[in-house]
């Protein structure tokens, strides 16, 4: 069965320095999320991402963050400067562009802000 | 309360005991899923109930609505160790993203 897949599984970075999470969404996906935890909090939604656009941020997603989806597969988070609050549990996730109701998450990037 | 709120906060049984978690939610949705987290790992999508469904089933696991009350609940029957996870609800309010806001979740300890 189709997955969505993240890497690093863990990133471990400098306060400061700027990352870059990566995702493949499920190949015949067309809407795109990426979704944030911090360690023993809510799940929190950050973007979401349709037509190469962002379709709905939330307050979280300020100008240090950026998506994009720069080949037919992939769909990258980037962090400009992290901050050590940036520290969290980071899922991407997608759905076909029909289904409304079922989105895919990947398995998570373990983001560590030292 | 936040949208999507679980009660309780953590909940531990013996194996083949019943679990309930509780969700209440503000706004109106489109529909309420669940999803498990097992600790540190991904979310798995358990089930899905709509705004115009009361009840549904899926295996073990029963989920009801009440949109007058802006609760759900999610009743695992026969509880396994194997059960042993984080469960979370997530409302979907329809917008242009269908994003989800999720709970604080349930931590479920089922002791063998």
């Amino acid at each position: 069965e189709p997955e969505v897949t993240q890497t690093p599984s863990h990133q471990v970075t400098q306060m400061g320095q700027e990352v870059i999470l990566r995702c493949v969404p499920i190949s015949n996906h067309l809407y795109f999320y990426w979704y944030r935890q911090i360690l023993g909090q809510k799940v929190e939604f950050l973007v979401s991402f349709y037509n190469n656009e962002i379709s709905e941020k939330s307050e979280i997603f300020d100008d240090q963050f950026s998506v994009e989806r720069p080949d037919g597969s992939n769909f990258t988070l980037k962090i400009r400067s992290t901050k050590l609050e940036d520290s969290a549990m980071y899922f991407c996730a997608s759905r076909r562009l029909a289904d409304t109701d079922t989105q895919y998450f990947g398995p998570g990037t373990r983001l560590t802000v030292l | 309360s936040q949208q999507g709120e679980e009660d309780p906060q953590a909940l531990s049984i013996q194996e083949g005991e019943n679990a309930t978690m509780n969700c209440s939610y503000k706004t109106s949705i489109n529909n309420l899923q669940w999803y498990r987290q097992n600790s540190g790992r991904g979310l798995v999508h358990l089930i899905l109930i709509r705004s115009n469904e009361r009840e549904k089933h899926s295996g073990r696991l029963r989920v009801t609505l009440d949109t007058s009350k802006k609760s759900s609940s999610l009743l695992i029957t026969a509880s396994r160790a194997a059960d042993t996870a984080s469960y979370f609800c997530a409302t979907d309010r329809y917008n242009a993203g269908n994003m989800l806001t999720f709970g604080g979740g349930t931590r479920l300890m089922v002791k063998p």
